[in-house]
């Protein structure tokens, strides 16, 4: 079964600086997606960023970029510029991809992401 | 109205008591789901619906019944439910057999069961 690791419960970052947060995850499959939720207080999970596993190019949404290894199975988000409204639980999360794959999105613990003024 | 609208936003029951969360999604997907949140673990993946038919229940206890009885709406019936079903229940839904966007989700209900 796919599992999805976070490895840091929390994070903080200072206003304007920049933070990463770690992903790793496990598959055996070669074809699927991976993403980025944020969960502020408000409780909606919000769609931050995705990764088609078959592009090498990494994602980029505006201050949002990730760093997508497959080869190590890695899946780390990269917020620069941090907003105090960037501060949020972040969840990492996989969906298998192909013709009959699972429609489960599976996802890790999160981190909680401070931004300190 | 547009998006994934979840009622109650929080909702307090006792262990007899008998309640439903409701779920409704104005997006046109056909793929529907619950999740559980509880502090310090994953979300929980409970249904899944596709096209209205379940086509997964994840060993969840008999005491969560879901119901979709369109494309549009998924509802959860609770019933003698325990206190360590306290947490926050999120639905979400999909265009499944597209361009995967992932899923959109709705704000929750905070149930707490006393």
């Amino acid at each position: 079964a796919q599992t999805v690791t976070q490895s840091q419960p929390e994070m903080s970052v200072q206003e304007a600086e920049t933070v990463t947060l770690s992903c790793t995850y496990d598959t055996s499959e070669s074809d699927y997606y991976l993403f980025w939720y944020k969960q502020p207080p408000s409780r909606q999970m919000i769609l931050v960023i995705r990764q088609e596993a078959y592009k090498q190019q990494n994602a980029t949404e505006n201050r949002f970029s990730v760093n997508f290894q497959k080869a190590a199975k890695s899946f780390s988000l990269k917020i620069s510029d941090s907003q105090l409204g960037d501060a949020a639980m972040y969840f990492c999360a996989y969906r298998d991809g192909g013709q009959g794959g699972s429609e489960k999105l599976v996802f890790g613990k999160g981190t909680k992401l401070t931004v300190n003024p | 109205e547009t998006g994934v609208t979840q009622t109650p936003r929080h909702l307090v029951m006792g262990m007899t008591n008998k309640k439903s969360l409701k779920c409704e999604q104005h997006l046109g997907h056909n793929a529907m789901y619950w999740y559980k949140q509880s502090a310090k673990k994953p979300l929980e993946l409970m249904f899944v619906y596709n096209f209205k038919e379940q086509t997964e229940n994840n060993s969840v206890p008999s005491r969560f019944s879901p119901e979709c009885p369109n494309s549009s709406h998924l509802f959860l019936h609770l019933h003698t439910l325990q206190p360590e079903d306290s947490a926050l229940y999120l639905c979400a839904s999909s265009q499944d057999g597209g361009f995967d966007y992932g899923y959109t989700f709705g704000s929750g209900t905070r149930l707490t069961v006393v």
